[in-house]
Order: structure tokens, then sequence, then C-alpha cells
């Protein structure tokens, strides 16, 4: 079955750029969401179609796309950011859902 | 205001049965792709099941045969239904809206979500 694979772990220093990468053979065909999950909350969408943010989202916040791997960085993380991220994307028929691992997030 | 909330989760026993309900509001059901995503403790989050517009269904291997997933138009709900449920489908049941494009699938609404217990 089709997987993507996420470091399972990042830290950065407050105002730091952080970057979480995530890897997969369909992301050239397939574009790739972010999500940001903190302890008993539901998922929240941060990028959508590699690199868009949707409204509400803090322009901190960038995505980016590169073969098979997709970048989700944060410019200048504050300590509201720290929290698991989640990437997203669809198997190459575009039919199965699959999420990578994810990576949690320390700003400290 | 778009939103969507889970309920029926509950504590069940192994080889038992149990349906999940998600109200959505502020747009229509039969008229998105829904989805149904679960995340057993301290686990990520994995893809259960989806509902096409169209009315076509998908399912993870893992639950594939066992799970049924469906839509009352009238009432603009999703349902889940869980059949012969086992110890390793504990976990926190998220209903989520699909948008969808050219290559592109991602879930913009998702409720509060709904625990499964399964344990004798």
């Amino acid at each position: 079955s089709y997987e993507l694979t996420q470091p399972p772990s990042v830290s950065v220093s407050p105002g730091q750029t952080a970057r979480i990468t995530c890897s997969g053979d369909a992301l050239p065909k397939q574009y790739a969401s972010w999500y940001q999950q903190k302890p008993g909350q539901a998922p929240v969408l941060v990028i959508y179609k590699d690199t868009e943010r949707p409204s509400g989202i803090p322009e901190r916040f960038s995505g980016s796309s590169s073969g098979t791997t997709v970048t989700l960085t944060i410019s200048g993380a504050q300590a509201e950011d720290e929290a698991d991220y989640y990437c997203q994307s669809a198997d190459s028929s575009g039919t199965y859902v699959v999420f990578g691992g994810g990576t949690k997030l320390t700003v400290l | 205001e778009v939103q969507v909330v889970e309920s029926g989760g509950g504590l069940v026993q192994p080889g038992g049965s149990l349906r999940l309900s998600c109200a959505a509001s502020g747009f229509t059901v039969s008229s998105n792709y829904m989805t149904w995503v679960r995340q057993a403790p301290g686990k990520g989050l994995e893809w259960v099941s989806v509902i096409y517009s169209g009315g076509s269904t998908y399912y993870a291997d893992s639950v594939k045969g066992r799970f049924t997933i469906s839509r009352d138009n009238s009432k603009n709900t999703l349902y889940l239904q869980m059949n012969s449920l086992r110890a390793e489908d504990t976990a926190v049941y998220y209903c989520a809206r699909e948008l969808w494009g050219s290559s592109s699938y991602y879930m913009d609404v998702w409720g509060k979500g709904t625990t499964v217990t399964v344990s004798s």
C-alpha cells in the first residue's frame, strides 16, 4: 500500500524557521495537504494543493513541492505552533487517501 | 456556519457493532465527498472510508468487509456502520468534508470526533 514518510520530530527555537518534509512516490502526480493537530483537538487544514493556504491561516505557514517530496515551512515559528503536523495525499489512482505518520514540532 | 458533528461512539465488546453519525450543517452532504478518519490512542491519522457525491464508496483494507459508509440525504447526515469490531478499531473517529479537484484531495471541515472503545 502507498505510504507517505515524515520525520517523527522537528525542533526549533522561537522565531526560527521550521521545515517538515513528506516523501511519497505519487507526490509528483497528486497534490499534498498539511494538517495541524494540537492535543485533544481535531486536525486543522493549514496547506492544500501543495502551496495554497486556507483563509485564516497565518502567512508564516507555506508549502512547497519538489519531485517526490513536499515541505511545510513555518517561518518565524511561535510557541503556539507547537503541534503534530500530518501530510496527506492520495495514491496514483486518486482513489485512496493516505496520511503521513505525523511530525511532532517542538518550539523551545 | 459550515460544520459537522459526530455522535454514536461508546464502549463495545469485541465482535460487536456500532453506528456512528455525522450531522452536517451549512452545506449538503450528498453534494460532497464525505470521509471518515480515525486516530488510535497516541497514534497518527488513518483514513477509513469515503463516499463520493455520486454514491461510490471506498474503504481502507483494515476495515473492508466490516464497515459500511452511507448517508441519509433527508437528514443531511453521514453514517459509519461498524461490525465485527476488534480491539484495534479503538480510536477517535472524525468525520470530514473532502474537497477534490484535478489530482487534489483534502479535508477542509472536520468534526471534533467521537470515541470508540472496543474492550471486554
